[in-house]
């Protein structure tokens, strides 16, 4: 199983910060990779997907990068409602696997 | 406006057994894969099974941890997916997401998700 390590585990940044968070697979997924955000209560929704590329209606403030195994997903300009846990997941084998998350929280 | 409405879940002894559905709406349902994610509480993610679409010929996939005790189907004449579950274990407890891959075939993310369906195994 390809195992998908993310860091922090949890994260505070201030309001207007830029953050990044990162994801390490076990092995190369060749950017089949995407990024989720979950709101505390509610069911994630998907920010990212083949590593860079933005679902539509997601704010330009996202974005993701990477390759091989490391990848990352980076928030310009930290709004308030970024509040969330983020996860990423690799899709480029079975079984397709979830990174732990990372807990976002307002300074 | 995609719509995935889970209904199914509940409180069910160990060894029980429980049926989840998954009402979808908004999109060509036949051409797309469905697939079931759970959260365990305070948890992460994990993929429990999937369905490709008729065109990848229903194939499925099933995480190991269910595989022999839960069912993935679908019924596209009622836009439904359903994961019938048996033999449930404590560590079956978490909350069930309907979710739709990005197209029919398998390896994919998960563009849209439902809100959930709680499942609580317990003696």
């Amino acid at each position: 199983d390809i195992r998908m390590t993310q860091s922090p585990a949890s994260l505070s940044a201030s309001l207007g910060e830029t953050v990044n968070i990162e994801c390490l697979a076990s092995e190369d997924i060749y950017s089949d990779l995407a990024w989720y955000q979950q709101k505390p209560g509610k069911s994630p929704q998907l920010l990212i997907y083949n590593a860079n590329s933005l679902q539509n209606g997601v704010p330009s403030r996202f974005s993701g990068s990477g390759s091989g195994t490391q990848y990352s997903l980076k928030i310009n300009s930290l709004q308030s409602e970024d509040v969330a846990t983020y996860f990423c997941q690799q899709y480029n084998n079975y079984p397709l696997t979830f990174g732990s998350g990372t807990k976002l929280e307002i300074k | 406006e995609v719509q995935l409405v889970e209904s199914g879940g509940g409180l069910v002894q160990p060894k029980g057994s429980l049926k989840l559905s998954c009402a979808a709406s908004g999109f060509d349902f036949n051409s797309y894969g469905m697939s079931w994610v759970r959260q365990a509480p305070g948890k992460g993610l994990d993929l429990v099974a999937d369905i490709s679409s008729k065109s990848y010929n229903y194939a499925t996939y099933y995480a190991d941890s269910v595989k022999d005790r839960f069912t993935i189907s679908r019924d596209d004449s009622q836009s439904m997916v359903y994961l019938q579950m048996d033999n449930l274990k404590t560590e079956d407890t978490a909350l069930y997401y309907c979710t739709v891959p990005n197209y029919g075939g398998p390896y994919n993310w998960f563009a849209y998700w439902g809100q959930g369906t709680l499942v609580t195994v317990s003696s």
